[in-house]
């Protein structure tokens, strides 16, 4: 079936330097992929939606500089972080959205020291 | 854009009981609503789906429920265990097509099922 490979799985970075999140999709073409953040106890909140070969569509409050994303080609999308700080330690999801519907990667989780 | 809200945020039952969650949205152009179950320290797990033109459906101890005139749907799980405990997450999207759009969620649910 569909799957969303996503890299690293856990990361922690010092602050100030920045994280690359990528997540391929396996098996399907991922015209869409979604990014999330989850803070601790709280729900997924969308920051991000890319579709392949345009620029990612930000949701209010998400800065577009300082989380870059890339989605190149069908299979690969990458989310970076920019000089990262400790308030950016989350849990990071992508879920990439093709013809057979939602599929979710493992999540990625950031801490910043 | 689409609000999604649900509740409870926590629910206890005891072993064998019950459990109902319960969402309601606001976009009346949702039509696919997810359930996810999440488990400690992992990323959320598709449990069970329903789309607009179906009103209910069931997978074994899970059943979902759409009303689309009241703009709300449910999880019911049945006979729970406590395995069954975590946190559950509804969604609410449009979804028709290759593009899509991006799934809303609701807050969550921490269910609870004690021995």
């Amino acid at each position: 079936g569909a799957v969303v490979s996503q890299h690293p799985s856990r990361v922690i970075c010092k602050s100030g330097t920045s994280v690359k999140i990528e997540c391929r999709s396996l098996d399907f073409q991922a015209t869409t992929m979604f990014w999330y953040r989850q803070f601790p106890k709280q729900s997924l909140m969308l920051m991000a939606t890319s579709n392949e070969g345009s620029k990612a569509t930000y949701e209010q409050g998400v800065e577009k500089d300082k989380f870059l994303i890339n989605h190149a080609s069908l299979t690969l999308s990458t989310l970076t972080v920019t000089s990262a700080h400790p308030e950016d330690s989350s849990f990071y999801i992508c879920i990439g959205k093709g013809a057979g519907g939602y599929t979710f990667g493992s999540g990625t989780r950031l801490t910043v020291v | 854009g689409e609000n999604v809200e649900q509740h409870p945020s926590t629910l206890s039952v005891q072993e064998g009981d019950s459990a109902v969650i319960k969402c309601t949205y606001s976009d009346s152009a949702s039509n696919y609503f997810p359930w996810y179950k999440q488990e400690l320290g992992k990323g959320p797990q598709l449990i069970i789906d329903i789309r607009s033109n179906v009103g209910e459906k069931k997978d074994q101890r899970i059943a979902v429920t759409l009303n689309k005139t009241a703009k709300h749907f449910s999880l019911h799980i049945t006979e729970t265990q406590p395995e069954d405990s975590a946190v559950y997450f509804c969604a609410a999207s449009t979804s028709g097509s290759n593009s899509g759009y991006a799934l809303n969620f609701g807050k969550g649910t921490s269910l609870l099922v004690t021995p």
